[in-house]
């Protein structure tokens, strides 16, 4: 049964420490996508991948947030330093992009999630 | 921008009861919608996907809707059970060259009463 799978499922740090959450893609997905909810909020996007190149993270802090793939089944995404602010949950999603068009022709599916509370 | 509402936030109903979720969106070029169900403390759990050229899609209980043309989407619930209690949201895709990320609703939270 493929899924994504995320870690870790909780974690909670002090203010300051660093943080890296990981995520292993479905095999054979080419699109990643990491996911921040919170009550007020709801979902917000804040990076995107296809074929391992970041080609979006607006959605992100730039000063303390950063998302990689080192290869094609991981993908981080790691907070340094951080706030009590970030306490959220992360998701990450990966779909399958068409060949002929930049964009995900079908389903997203997600992982579990990581709950992050930074105290 | 493309904004997603659902309406209502929550909703109540006793077991066995048809209903309807309801999904709009204001930009109408979408490329596809798709609607999911987030139980607590967990993730995202694809139910159905309406490509825009398509007017509904059936999944067992589930029947989504698409109206492109007045930005709204239903999702049909028949015969509702305890176990189908959740958080529904619906989330749509645009059209546009090089669109990738979906917009997502805030959700409406279905409790299913014995």
């Amino acid at each position: 049964d493929a899924r994504v799978t995320q870690t870790p499922r909780d974690k909670v740090t002090e203010m300051g420490q660093e943080v890296t959450m990981r995520c292993q893609p479905i095999l054979g997905h080419n699109t990643v996508f990491w996911y921040r909810q919170t009550m007020m909020q709801g979902l917000e996007l804040l990076a995107y991948f296809r074929n391992r190149a970041p080609l979006d993270d607006s959605g992100m802090p730039k000063d303390r947030f950063s998302a990689e793939m080192p290869d094609a089944t991981l993908a981080t995404l790691k907070i340094q330093p951080s706030e009590p602010r970030d306490s959220a949950v992360y998701f990450c999603a990966s779909g399958l992009a068409e060949k002929t068009r930049d964009s995900n022709t079908g389903e997203l599916f997600f992982g579990e999630g990581s709950r992050l509370t930074v105290l | 921008k493309q904004e997603v509402t659902q309406i209502p936030a929550a909703l109540s109903v006793p077991e066995g009861e048809n209903l309807v979720l309801n999904c709009s969106f204001t930009d109408s070029a979408i490329y596809n919608l798709q609607w999911f169900r987030q139980d607590p403390g967990k993730g995202l759990t694809s139910l159905l996907l309406i490509q825009s050229s398509q007017r509904e899609q059936t999944s067992g209980r589930l029947n989504a809707s698409l109206d492109k043309s007045s930005g709204r989407s239903t999702l049909y619930i028949a015969a509702s059970q305890p176990g189908d209690s959740a958080t529904y949201l619906c989330a749509v895709k645009d059209s546009g060259a090089g669109s990738y990320q979906l917009t997502f609703g805030k959700g409406t939270k279905l409790s299913v009463i014995p």
